[in-house]
């Protein structure tokens, strides 16, 4: 069972213009997300996180919005650049993120300069 | 360079080989994890370590699949007898759970390809 889903496998978008990329959960447990970055033949790097406590955090051109009635989240990229494609991946953990991490399958965004 | 560390980078060996995986997590980071990602999926959790203690196995693991943390320092990742369907990025990953909310951090990785 696909307890983090995340059901766009690509997106593209322009350089400048906004990057949106969703997740969805089925886990009420979940309480800490997170996003990684992971480029070909190398290791997730983590980009950000919220709380459950919380629906909005910042840093920098990411932003990730939580709705947890409708047990969504999604990432905001503006604006996009060239150097953000990559594969995106969504995360979640119970326990304030002590738990393991269930993931997603990943979103392969592409910036197109 | 204070990030995770894995070794090897990239492995090849023939089915039935046994190999061994290696990964020194972040300095003084009490949890420790394995996962394992193969093309087109997220990375998909195996294992993972509070200091020298392994709190959680998958269900998914075959016992062809072992791991340990004996100082609570670095880990090894056993597999013995590999098969193809072994062949897969493995992940370590640490954390420190001291404070809340704390996000996991990963090494490059070992690519495992069994021909």
């Amino acid at each position: 069972d696909q307890q983090v889903k995340q059901n766009s496998p690509s997106l593209s978008v322009q350089e400048g213009r906004i990057s949106i990329l969703n997740c969805d959960y089925t886990n009420s447990m979940f309480d800490y997300f997170l996003w990684y970055k992971k480029y070909p033949a190398e290791g997730p790097t983590f980009l950000i996180s919220i709380s459950s406590i919380k629906d909005k955090n910042e840093d920098g051109r990411f932003t990730v919005f939580l709705n947890k009635s409708a047990k969504h989240l999604s990432l905001h990229i503006v604006p996009s650049q060239p150097g953000d494609s990559a594969v995106y991946f969504c995360a979640a953990s119970a326990q304030g993120g002590s738990e393991k991490l269930v993931f997603g399958k990943g979103t392969k965004l592409t910036v197109n300069p | 360079d204070t990030g995770v560390s894995q070794d090897p980078r990239h492995k090849i060996t023939k089915r039935g080989q046994n190999v061994t995986f290696r990964c020194d997590p972040i300095s003084e980071h009490n949890r420790l994890y394995w996962y394992r990602q193969t093309l087109g999926q997220g990375p998909e959790f195996l294992t993972y370590f509070q200091n020298e203690a392994q709190l959680e196995k998958s269900r998914l693991l075959s016992d062809r699949f072992s791991a340990e943390r004996p100082k609570g320092s670095f880990s090894t990742l056993e597999i013995q007898r590999t098969e193809q369907g072994d062949s897969a990025m493995y992940l370590c990953a640490s954390s420190d759970t001291s404070a809340m909310n704390t996000e996991a951090f990963f090494g490059q990785g070992t690519r495992l390809t069994v021909v």
